[in-house]
């Protein structure tokens, strides 16, 4: 079974560019979670979906960050106008999301970095 | 406050020692995960572990509810076994992961 898959692996921005992260969770997992995870901290929950409804986005800065996933499979996280303090991991991951069983599995993520 | 705290913060073994790692929290709980990550890695899921003891080889997560607290014991450590170990609390009715700082383990030859 494949796992969670994310691309890019790694980008490198001036500040005020845009960028988009990409994942692709495990088959037949209707949740999905976006996380940021900035050098030597733990991860932080940006946005999570089940099926293709956002459940909670509290934490997502609305004003540069966005995140969508139209058809409940693959997702978008797109960053408008980066700055420098974005610079981090993010980490995508899915969970069957059933009430006795949610473990969470995660992507490599994407290492970006603001200059 | 924070609702999970991870203790040590850094723990450096001799190979062959024993480690236990601990994953306090404040609020109510529906399940613990602990993962492993090697420094510029991916989170890899250790243990799911929503109560009692679980066992994977050399790994042993016991997670007691009532006292509000978990822990991963780690026996005869191994060079490989060398990274952070991260705690995620699972709230009750919740599926989001909150997680510890993490313990940052050294073992030496």
């Amino acid at each position: 079974e494949a796992g969670v898959t994310q691309s890019p692996r790694y980008a490198v921005l001036q500040e005020g560019q845009a960028v988009s992260f990409w994942c692709d969770p495990i088959s037949g997992h209707d949740t999905l979670y976006w996380y940021q995870q900035p050098r030597d901290q733990g991860p932080q929950l940006l946005v999570y979906f089940r099926d293709e409804a956002v459940i909670d986005n509290s934490q997502l800065p609305s004003d540069r960050f966005s995140a969508v996933r139209p058809k409940g499979t693959n997702s978008t996280l797109k960053i408008q106008s980066a700055k420098q303090g974005d610079t981090a991991t993010y980490l995508c991951a899915s969970s069957p999301g059933t009430i006795n069983y949610a473990e969470q599995f995660f992507g490599p993520g994407t290492r970006l970095t603001v200059l | 406050g924070q609702q999970v705290q991870q203790s040590p913060t850094s723990l450096v073994l001799q190979e062959g020692e024993n480690a236990e790692l601990q994953c306090n929290f404040s609020t109510s709980l529906n399940s613990m995960q602990w993962f492993y990550q090697r420094p510029g890695g991916s989170l890899v899921s250790v243990f799911y572990n929503p109560s009692g003891t679980k066992q994977s080889g050399r790994l042993t997560s016991t997670t007691v509810i009532k006292e509000r607290r978990s822990s991963l014991h780690i026996s005869s450590s191994q060079i490989t076994d060398s990274g952070t170990y991260l705690c995620a609390l699972e709230a009750s009715m919740g599926y989001k992961l909150t997680f510890g700082t993490g313990t940052s383990l050294l073992v030496d030859p």
